[in-house]
């Protein structure tokens, strides 16, 4: 089966950092780019970042570049997010998705990133 | 890169159709043919049932259908079922390595 399962979540003080993490499994992870897409509370999606193959490439949505930053690891099938510079209007949930046909598919679970004193 | 334009609502009786506008410009939407739709239940992940504009994914029923016209893509559910009510949100690439998604559809089955 296809999956990407999220963990690293959880409460930071503004300014802080987290380090989200994703493992992938069911397909050939070295294979494919791969992206962050968050989802506030109660609103809707938007794309954060992504990733080639070979790390040659990452890219942003304007309101994180900077501070987030995207990596991977192809032989433990792991994509990761650092997060810097926390900020309020980061406060969603953030899923890891595989980009395929020009679409994300599958979606993790997600996981639950919450900035405030 | 501005959100795509999609309705609040939208609501149909069981057996009917309904159909789900995305209106962006001619540098996302109607630049590129990449369009997928997602469908969301309350606490769950998004799901992928519709890319390249017009494409259903493995598992994704036939009465999902996908068009695009200019700048607008629609998605249309037919033969509405109960387990079809979810918020719907579409995405398109933007170009410039930019995916930008709509505000998202909240389908209601009366």
């Amino acid at each position: 089966e296809v999956q990407v399962v999220e963990s690293g979540g959880g409460l930071v003080q503004p300014g802080g950092s987290l380090r989200l993490s994703c493992a992938a499994s069911g397909f050939t992870f070295s294979g494919y780019w791969m992206s962050w897409v968050r989802q506030a509370p109660g609103k809707g999606l938007e794309w954060v970042a992504n990733i080639k193959p070979d790390e040659s490439e990452k890219y942003y949505v304007d309101s994180v570049k900077g501070r987030f930053t995207i990596s991977r690891d192809n032989a433990k099938n792991s994509l990761h997010l650092q997060m810097n510079s926390l900020r309020g209007e980061d406060t969603a949930v953030y899923y890891c998705a595989r980009d395929w046909e020009g679409a994300f598919d599958p979606w993790g679970q997600g996981t639950l990133v919450t900035v405030s004193s | 890169q501005s959100a795509l334009t999609q309705p609040p609502s939208a609501s149909g009786s069981p057996g009917q159709s309904v159909t789900i506008s995305c209106t962006g410009t001619s540098s996302d939407i109607g630049g590129y043919n990449y369009v997928s739709w997602y469908q969301q239940h309350p606490g769950k992940a998004p799901k992928l049932m519709i890319y390249e504009v017009s494409k259903r994914p493995s598992g994704v029923p036939d009465r999902f259908s996908g068009s695009k016209s200019g700048n607008t893509a629609s998605l249309t559910v037919s033969g509405l079922q109960s387990e079809d009510e979810a918020d719907y949100y579409c995405n398109s690439y933007g170009g410039s390595n930019n995916w930008v998604f709509g505000g998202g559809t909240k389908v209601t089955v009366l």
